[in-house]
């Protein structure tokens, strides 16, 4: 299966600023998708994305505070922008595994804590 | 998309088997069962996947019925490491659909 490796693994940030998270993929890999799992609870699916098109968005989501970047089949960036402490969070990226078994591989999680 | 419902919570010994039943009564044609496994501080790990009838691999067995309205993950002779949270999905392979539960918290003592 696919080796994901997720930057950074943890970071505290003021309220008000933004965090990029990078996920690198070492194989290439059609859809990528982006978590979000409150401390104690399950994983809520934030968006969903393909290289060379807009990622597509859950409810309750939106892409002026959770911009995703995928320039190409190997790498993806997620932004939470204008932070407050309610988005404090493990933010995860999972990807499709070459026999198509939608997330298959998950990164290790970024563990964020706004202050 | 098919909901899944499943224990909140179990609680085992080591050595025994564990069984943990999802149901998810309007699962669709094309949808698949898989489970996963998340230990603290990890992201989900892949179990086994099945459409119907019985899968069983090296990790776990998954039993389906013909009505696919639930399935069974059992995991046999369980040790502490298996101590987790189990997660069933229900969804169609590839097309973006697949949403987790709230798991099974699996607790195995001593």
């Amino acid at each position: 299966s696919a080796v994901i490796s997720q930057k950074p693994s943890r970071d505290i940030c003021q309220r008000g600023t933004s965090l990029t998270i990078q996920c690198q993929v070492d194989s290439q890999v059609t859809m990528m998708f982006w978590y979000r799992q409150q401390p104690g609870q399950s994983l809520t699916l934030i968006a969903t994305a393909n290289q060379g098109s807009e990622a597509t968005y859950e409810s309750g989501f939106v892409i002026d505070k959770f911009p995703i970047s995928r320039p190409n089949l190997t790498f993806s960036t997620l932004t939470v922008s204008n932070m407050s402490p309610e988005d404090s969070s493990i933010y995860l990226c999972s990807v499709e595994d070459i026999k198509g078994r939608v997330g298959y591989t998950f990164g290790s999680g970024t563990r964020l804590t706004v202050v | 998309l098919a909901k899944t419902t499943q224990p909140i919570s179990m609680d085992s010994y080591e050595g025994q088997e564990v069984n943990i039943t999802c149901s998810h009564n309007n699962i669709a044609t094309n949808d698949y069962i898989t489970w996963y496994q998340q230990f603290p501080s990890q992201g989900p790990r892949f179990i086994i996947q099945g459409y119907k009838t019985k899968v069983t691999n090296e990790v776990a067995s998954l039993f389906i019925p013909a009505d696919r309205k639930s399935s069974t993950l059992s995991l046999p002779r369980v040790s502490l490491s298996d101590t987790a949270v189990y997660y069933c999905l229900v969804g169609d392979i590839g097309n973006n659909d697949m949403r987790f539960g709230a798991g099974t918290r699996l607790t195995v003592k001593p």
